[in-house]
């Protein structure tokens, strides 16, 4: 099994460009997730999905857009990207509806450097 | 708003000694807890879950102390291949999913030969 699968793993934008990064995982399961890493401040949730048709916002949802139309897919969408959208970002997904266990799966993150 | 702290280091430690660090939170209704490792620009991945009773895992051990808030991790006779930052994890949703995962900035350790 191939896992979480992120796409593309670097990116170069200028500011007020659109675009979206990709998420796919292989495992059924029905909570996904995307965060963001900067370097002092860890991972913070972006937005969090516990099934298809079905998107919520976390701590920091300003500037993106997700969607959630199969199991296996949850792509985030950065509108009009800014530099403060610099970052790392993770897709994670995690057994059923993300419920009673702590365990996450990442993919292996996409580096975004928006000029 | 410090909700999980860990003391970011770097932790230096010599081949073969023993290590341990701690992780404070702020919600004292927090359920569940866990280490996450991180390895230099690769994804985090879940090291162990962390038990009222603590839990064990070959050299490592974790501990939760309710009273103090906070969770410790133990690293007996380092290797070269532990050295990673950890991310203390806890859960501070009062729902339990596992949007309410949140993480530590994280402590670099480095075991030196």
């Amino acid at each position: 099994n191939a896992g979480v699968t992120q796409t593309p793993k670097f990116q170069v934008l200028k500011t007020g460009q659109s675009m979206t990064l990709q998420c796919a995982q292989d495992m059924n399961h029905e909570y996904m997730s995307w965060y963001r890493q900067d370097p002092g401040m860890g991972l913070r949730l972006i937005h969090y999905s516990v099934g298809a048709g079905i998107t919520d916002q976390g701590e920091v949802p300003n500037g993106y857009n997700v969607s959630r139309s199969t199991t296996e897919d949850f792509p985030l969408r950065l509108l009009s990207a800014a530099p403060s959208q610099t970052s790392v970002y993770f897709c994670a997904s995690s057994y059923g509806k993300g419920q009673g266990t702590g365990e996450l799966f990442f993919g292996e993150g996409s580096r975004l450097t928006v000029l | 708003r410090k909700e999980v702290e860990q003391d970011p280091g770097p932790f230096n430690v010599p081949e073969g000694a023993t290590v341990a660090f701690n992780c404070t939170y702020s919600n004292s209704a927090s359920q569940s807890f866990f280490w996450y490792r991180q390895d230099c620009r690769k994804e985090p991945k879940l090291l162990m879950s962390v038990y009222s009773s603590g839990n064990e895992d070959g050299r490592f051990t974790a501990q939760l102390n309710r009273a103090s808030q906070y969770i410790s991790l133990l690293i007996r006779d380092s290797k070269l291949s532990d050295s990673a930052t950890y991310l203390c994890v806890v859960n501070l949703g009062s729902g339990g999913g596992a949007d309410g995962l949140t993480f530590g900035k994280g402590t670099h350790l480095i075991i030196q030969p």
